[in-house]
């Protein structure tokens, strides 16, 4: 089973910062078979990213995905106020799927 | 419009068996390629990915919850039934399907109580 890491844990920033999410995995995930999610509290999470760096329907391009193998990242541009929520990265491949812990974007 | 919903009791007991079913419109179990996933999610915690069946019966469960997991289809019904056996108080979750990675349910809170 492949395990999915992210960090930092919690990240505080301003609106209008740079975000940089990191997702680490313990064996090597093909870049076709990871995907991020954006979550906000009572609500279901939300296709971000999938194939580590294409964005979902809708998504602002201040919202990208970049990495290959065991490390991928997240990078938010520029943090708009409705951007502040947790984020998972997610791994699909390997007919078993599965999720990182998380990483909180709080305002600072 | 793809939709998902799931239904089911959002309150058990320990030691008994849940049963959720996940209703959808707007694709079919039926067409090759396609697949529906359970996720859960305690309270305040991380995502969790139980299972997923696809089109052609081929079905996959997390390694921590094989044993208690059963998830089956209804193609005609258009629904993907979760069955999860002894549940427990630490099994207290919000419920979701989700098909494509992109079309998520609202979610069903189910609370086990001892």
């Amino acid at each position: 089973e492949i395990v999915l890491t992210q960090s930092p844990g919690t990240l505080s920033l301003s609106p209008g910062e740079r975000a940089t999410l990191s997702c680490r995995a313990s064996q090597s995930v093909s870049s076709t078979n990871l995907a991020w999610f954006q979550q906000k509290p009572g609500q279901a999470p939300r296709l971000l990213i999938y194939g580590a760096s294409s964005r979902a329907t809708g998504i602002p391009d201040r919202f990208s995905g970049s990495g290959s193998g065991t490390d991928f990242t997240l990078t938010i541009s520029r943090l708009e106020p409705e951007d502040f929520a947790v984020y998972y990265c997610q791994q699909y491949g390997t007919s078993l799927w599965t999720f990182g812990q998380g990483t909180k974007v709080e305002i600072k | 419009q793809i939709t998902l919903k799931e239904s089911g009791p959002t309150l058990v007991k320990a030691t008994q068996t849940l049963t959720l079913t996940c209703t959808f419109s707007g694709f079919s179990l039926s067409t090759s390629g396609v697949a529906v996933g359970w996720v859960r999610q305690p309270p305040g915690k991380a995502l969790e990915w139980l299972g997923v069946i696809y089109w052609d019966d081929d079905k996959r469960y997390s390694p921590s919850l094989r044993s208690r997991l059963t998830i089956t289809k209804d193609t005609s019904k258009n629904q993907v039934v979760l069955t999860m056996t002894n549940m427990d108080p630490v099994d207290t979750a919000t419920y979701y399907c989700v098909h494509s990675l992109q079309y998520w349910g609202q979610g069903t809170l189910v609370t086990v109580s001892s």
